[in-house]
């Protein structure tokens, strides 16, 4: 089985950058990567996904490494909004890392 | 455009009960998908349905089934439930499979008593 791991939790400033990693040990050359956050009480919220490239949207960015065996979401300015656990997924959505619970300190 | 919606939002259920969960997935999205929700175990995928047919299938035993319907609606089932069952079930949908982005509904928070 293919294996994603997140550390359980990150600490960031408000305003400031966060880099939030995600290891793909397992994953195959043509399975998409895909980001999602969960608020408390809610379904996981789609962040960003990609494939081999760097991708950007007005959420987030995603750096994939050149091996594919991790990628890292960035969130260029940390809002308190943000708060959140973040899940990274690989082989297109069927296994999800334990998240990453992402405090932001204002 | 309404997003996913699932129903019910919360059930209890007896051990041994057998019981359907229901999706509607985001108008014009085709494949939806199942996942069980757990603090020890986080998310697991149970199953994908396109075009009413299963493409994909978690590690979940044979009690675990689903079906989509023809307007892409899709319910799932769980029989001769176990304390372990209770969970939180989401459901999501996208546009053609899996490898788009997905969209999640509130899910169902089931508890098996």
């Amino acid at each position: 089985d293919a294996k994603t791991t997140q550390p359980n939790s990150m600490e960031s400033n408000e305003e400031e950058p966060v880099h939030l990693p995600c290891n793909h040990s397992t994953i195959s050359g043509t399975d998409y990567i895909h980001w999602y956050r969960q608020l408390p009480s809610q379904g996981p919220e789609y962040v960003i996904h990609g494939l081999t490239s760097n991708v950007n949207n007005r959420m987030a960015s995603l750096a994939i490494a050149e091996d594919r065996k991790s990628s890292t979401l960035i969130l260029h300015r940390a809002t308190l909004r943000d708060a959140a656990v973040y899940y990274c997924a690989g082989a297109n959505n069927l296994f999800f890392g334990t998240g990453t619970r992402l405090t932001v300190i204002p | 455009k309404a997003g996913v919606t699932q129903t019910p939002r919360y059930l209890i259920k007896t051990r041994g009960q057998q019981v359907t969960l229901s999706c509607s997935p985001i108008s014009g999205h085709r494949s939806v998908s199942w996942y069980q929700q757990t603090p020890g175990q986080g998310l697991q995928f149970l199953f994908e349905y396109f075009s009413e047919t299963q493409r994909n299938k978690g590690n979940f035993p044979g009690r675990f089934s689903g079906r989509q319907f023809s307007n892409s609606r899709s319910e799932m089932n769980v029989s001769t439930l176990e304390l372990g069952d209770s969970a939180l079930y989401l459901c999501a949908s996208s546009l053609v499979d899996a490898s788009y982005e997905q969209y999640f509904g509130p899910g169902t928070r089931l508890t098996v008593t």
